[in-house]
């Protein structure tokens, strides 16, 4: 069974470096890029980036391109999604995904999500 | 970058009846590289249709996607209370991959 499982809620403070993980199993990790997808209180979806676990290849969206930082570890099975300095407006739950099918198909699998809460 | 607008915003029906949602893109999707997914409170999001028309496995029948180029919807035949939620458009044929805002489907 294919599984995208993440870390848990985090509470940081303005200005605080955060990582988050999303560790695949019951598939080939390295087979499937991993995108990453934000989701502000109350809000909609949007795609912020994505990586090819087999050679880390990333790809951002140019709404987040320099403010975060995906990266993964091919060896554990996991894929991060990092700030190295968190906004009160990065406060969102995030979702790792992957394509259903294929490497470029549509996101068919989702982890749990993880809130992420930043306040003064 | 592609944008999607989805119309209405919101849909108010009944269960039992037909619900039409649409999707238009600003330029046109790669390969019709465009899904539906639908999500419902405190959860992830969960993939109805892929490449347009394309139904993801497990997924009732009674959802069917159709469109292709610019303009694309999804049908919901007869709602089953279970169906209420808001429903998303992606396209993923073109880097960045974009999100429709969402309509949320509500009981009438």
């Amino acid at each position: 069974e294919v599984q995208l499982v993440q870390s848990g809620a985090e509470v940081k403070e303005p200005g605080e470096s955060l990582r988050i993980s999303c560790k695949g199993s019951g598939y080939s990790f390295t087979s499937y890029w991993i995108s990453w997808v934000r989701q502000m209180p109350g809000k909609g979806l949007e795609w912020m980036g994505r990586i090819d676990p087999s050679d880390s290849y990333t790809n951002y969206s140019p709404s987040f391109q320099g403010h975060v930082t995906i990266s993964a570890d091919k060896s554990i099975s996991t894929a991060y999604l990092q700030w190295s300095s968190l906004r009160a407006s990065d406060t969102a739950m995030y979702y790792c995904a992957r394509g259903r099918y294929s490497s470029s198909s549509a996101l068919g699998y989702w982890g749990q999500g993880t809130l992420v809460t930043v306040s003064s | 970058e592609i944008v999607l607008t989805q119309s209405p915003g919101t849909l108010s029906l009944s269960p039992g009846e037909r619900a039409t949602l649409s999707c238009r893109a600003s330029q046109s999707v790669s390969s019709d590289y465009l899904a539906w997914c639908q999500q419902k409170p405190g959860q992830a999001p969960r993939l109805l249709i892929y490449r347009a028309s394309s139904r993801a496995t497990g997924i009732p029948d009674r959802f069917s996607g159709s469109g292709s180029g610019t303009d694309f919807t999804l049908t919901i035949s007869r709602l089953e209370p279970e169906d209420f939620a808001v429903y998303y458009c992606q396209q993923y044929g073109s880097s960045p991959y974009t999100f429709g805002q969402g309509t949320k489907l509500e009981i009438k």
